[in-house]
């Protein structure tokens, strides 16, 4: 199974918003609102930001937002800060009930 | 709260077995409400999922690696494990354990870097 596509690579300036793709098929990020989005920092385990599609867990800020139209699954961090630099994956469940993840998603505060 | 602890080799040769142990405190795989399993990361690269299980129910495996891997569930029921056989140079990756819910990852384990070297 191929990776979901994501941009290898997103920036913007303090404060602004990004929005960041993940493209899959309808075998997975079509299927369901099984998507989820991690941010990993460098050196540490991945931590979840968004479930379901569009679920932030406790403490996560909600200047991150997630969204789903068809085969595309996006993640928007507004009011982007300089904490919020790090690698960003989406996950998606399968229809044949395996996990798929896109290839990652650096964002750089400018 | 919910903790993960990856135990192994951190040195494994080629053509050998890598093996690991995932340690859970705080919760049981058996509490029938999530998933069980195993991603890795390569250095400077992605995540891949390698596979997970439900107790009492099936395990799933990527279709890239579902030759080489067994994930299985210790009877203790807060231990579960990854067997990799045959590996090589491209299984050097840092591996995680994690409990999966509603479709993707809610917990992760520290992770723990396995090395593939003679």
């Amino acid at each position: 199974q191929s990776a979901l596509t994501q941009p290898a690579s997103v920036s913007g300036s303090p404060g602004q918003s990004i929005t960041i793709s993940c493209t899959g098929s309808s075998s997975d990020v079509g299927a369901y609102n099984y998507v989820s989005w991690y941010q990993q920092h460098p050196g540490k385990a991945p931590k979840v930001m968004i479930y379901e599609v569009s679920n932030r867990p406790s403490g996560v800020s909600n200047r991150f937002s997630g969204s789903k139209s068809g085969n595309t699954a996006s993640l928007t961090i507004s009011g982007l800060q300089a904490e919020d630099e790090a690698d960003y994956y989406c996950t998606s469940f399968t229809t044949r009930n395996t996990l798929i993840f896109g290839g990652g998603t650096k964002v750089t505060v400018l | 709260q919910l903790q993960l602890q990856e135990s192994g080799p951190g040195l494994v040769k080629p053509s050998e077995t890598l093996s690991l142990t995932c340690t859970i405190s705080g919760d049981s795989i058996s509490s029938n409400n999530h998933d069980w399993g195993w991603i890795r990361q390569p250095p400077g690269k992605g995540l891949e999922w390698i596979g997970s299980f439900y107790y009492g129910g099936r395990t799933y495996y990527n279709l890239s690696l579902k030759s080489r891997v067994t994930i299985s569930a210790d009877t203790s029921k807060i231990q579960f494990s990854l067997k990799l056989s045959s590996v090589t140079a491209a299984d050097t990756a840092v591996y995680y354990c994690a409990r999966l819910s509603r479709g993707g990852i809610d917990y992760w384990g520290q992770g723990t870097l396995v090395t593939v070297s003679s």
